[in-house]
């Protein structure tokens, strides 16, 4: 079976700070494909970022970049100098290959609120 | 517009009533998905297409659930007898075969009343 923890429930900053969102996932597929999407208030998830297990690469794009660390299965998500239109849910989500069809296993998401 | 598209966005009905849901996904996409997402949690996976064949059905989904796919293009989604457990933001994602990134509709939320 697959998890996703999100143990950050929300998350409050000041405009302009960088911020980091955790995701600790489980599972026992050897390929498998770590997501994050962003749900603003209208509710339409956003993709954001995908990362492959095979490729442990970090990277930067734009204000965002990502760890991903498989000997600590964890993959976080940083957003350098917040903005107000940051606020939103971040979900981390997950997919195998088990089965084929990479359903997603969704985190319960953190709430971050970017204040002036 | 080009992404994928849900009708109705909203939708109330009384307990007991049938619903039906429409996603149409992006055009070129062969994968088709439906979540559902309650207040506070993440989405969670119903049943996936791929073309016209449903490969996949969660246990989530009830036999009161059915799901079609005709012709590989647009899909519904249909609750029988509806509960007031239904109420639930309703989810459709598309993605192809090679990308696996999936991407998301605007939702349906259904309130049963």
């Amino acid at each position: 079976a697959q998890k996703v923890t999100q143990a950050q429930t929300e998350i409050s900053v000041v405009e302009k700070e960088d911020v980091t969102l955790d995701c600790v996932y489980e599972t026992r597929d050897t390929t498998y494909y770590l997501f994050w999407y962003k749900q603003p208030p209208s509710g339409e998830l956003v993709f954001l970022i995908r990362r492959n297990s095979f490729d442990e690469q970090n990277e930067i794009s734009g204000r965002y970049s990502w760890n991903f660390q498989k000997s600590t299965s964890s993959f976080n998500f940083t957003i350098t100098a917040s903005q107000v239109v940051d606020s939103a849910v971040y979900f981390c989500a997950l997919s195998g290959i088990t089965g084929g069809g990479n359903k997603l296993t969704f985190g319960t998401g953190t709430q971050l609120k970017v204040e002036l | 517009d080009t992404g994928v598209s849900q009708n109705p966005r909203h939708k109330i009905t009384k307990r007991g009533q049938n619903v039906t849901f429409r996603c149409d996904p992006i055009s070129e996409h062969n994968r088709l998905y439906w979540y559902r997402q309650t207040l506070g949690q993440g989405p969670e996976f119903l049943t996936y297409f791929q073309n016209e064949a449903q490969l996949e059905k969660s246990r989530l989904l009830s036999d009161r659930f059915s799901a079609e796919r005709p012709k590989g293009s647009f899909s519904t989604l249909e609750i029988q007898r509806t509960e007031q457990g239904d109420s639930a933001m309703y989810l459709c994602a598309s993605s192809s075969t090679w990308v696996n990134e999936q991407f998301f509709g605007p939702g349906t939320r259904l309130t049963v009343l």
